[in-house]
């Protein structure tokens, strides 16, 4: 079981360009949710996929795209990369439903924007 | 409102000594979760323990365990028996009941480091 996989794991943009973040899951996960960490601060949500053909916004969403492919996979797109998005992005995974119901946690990817 | 207040920032603990990290929070539901995670100097996000808000009972998970104060509105981690390789960020994370996406609210983390 890999667990929740993210692709790249670093990326250095130009402002301007686009690109899209992978993530992956293999625990059969309904949930899934894209995280931006700037340095010093905790997570901060910006979109997420309650179940596959869903997606909403989180708290963060402006700047971003993001498209259920299917169950196992949740990608998240910079259509004009700007500096304010260098940041460390995080995708996580979980089954709905239960409060106490733990989110697990891709590696990371760390994106600068110059 | 921050909806979950980490206070501080960075904390240091001598190897063998116990250590409390708080943890505040902000929710008009009656019906929450609250999550710890670790953040280690690599960079992923590691649970380490969860108490529902209806949970008569202190979480423990081996070395960790959570002092809940419902009344409070606070959770604050007890690590005991510090080790070295507690040294770490930890974020204090919080799920609400009336959450459509069953999403989790952070903290701004508390950076513990453990001297020899």
């Amino acid at each position: 079981n890999a667990g929740v996989t993210q692709t790249p794991k670093f990326q250095v943009l130009k402002t301007g360009q686009s690109m899209t973040l992978q993530c992956a899951q293999d625990m059969n996960h309904n949930s899934m949710y894209w995280y931006r960490q700037d340095p010093g601060m905790g997570l901060r949500l910006i979109y997420y996929s309650a179940s596959e053909g869903t997606t909403d916004k989180g708290e963060v969403p402006n700047g971003y795209n993001v498209s259920r492919l299917n169950k196992r996979e949740f990608s998240l797109r910079l259509e004009s990369a700007a500096p304010s998005q260098t940041s460390v992005y995080f995708c996580a995974s979980s089954e709905p439903g239960g409060l106490g119901n733990e989110q697990f946690f891709g590696p990371g990817t760390r994106l600068t924007v110059l | 409102a921050q909806k979950i207040t980490q206070t501080q920032p960075g904390m240091f603990v001598q190897e063998k000594e116990a250590v409390t990290l708080d943890c505040t929070y902000d929710t008009s539901d009656q019906s929450y979760g609250l999550f710890w995670y670790k953040q280690p100097s690599s960079g992923e996000m590691i649970f380490l323990i969860y108490q529902g808000s209806y949970d008569e009972q202190n979480a423990t998970e081996g070395r960790y365990s959570l002092n809940f104060q419902k009344a409070r509105k606070s959770a604050n981690l007890v690590i005991s028996a510090s080790q070295l390789g507690d040294s770490a960020m930890y974020f204090c994370a919080m799920r609400e009941f009336n959450n459509a996406g069953n999403m989790l609210t952070f903290g701004g983390g508390t950076r513990l480091m453990v001297k020899p």
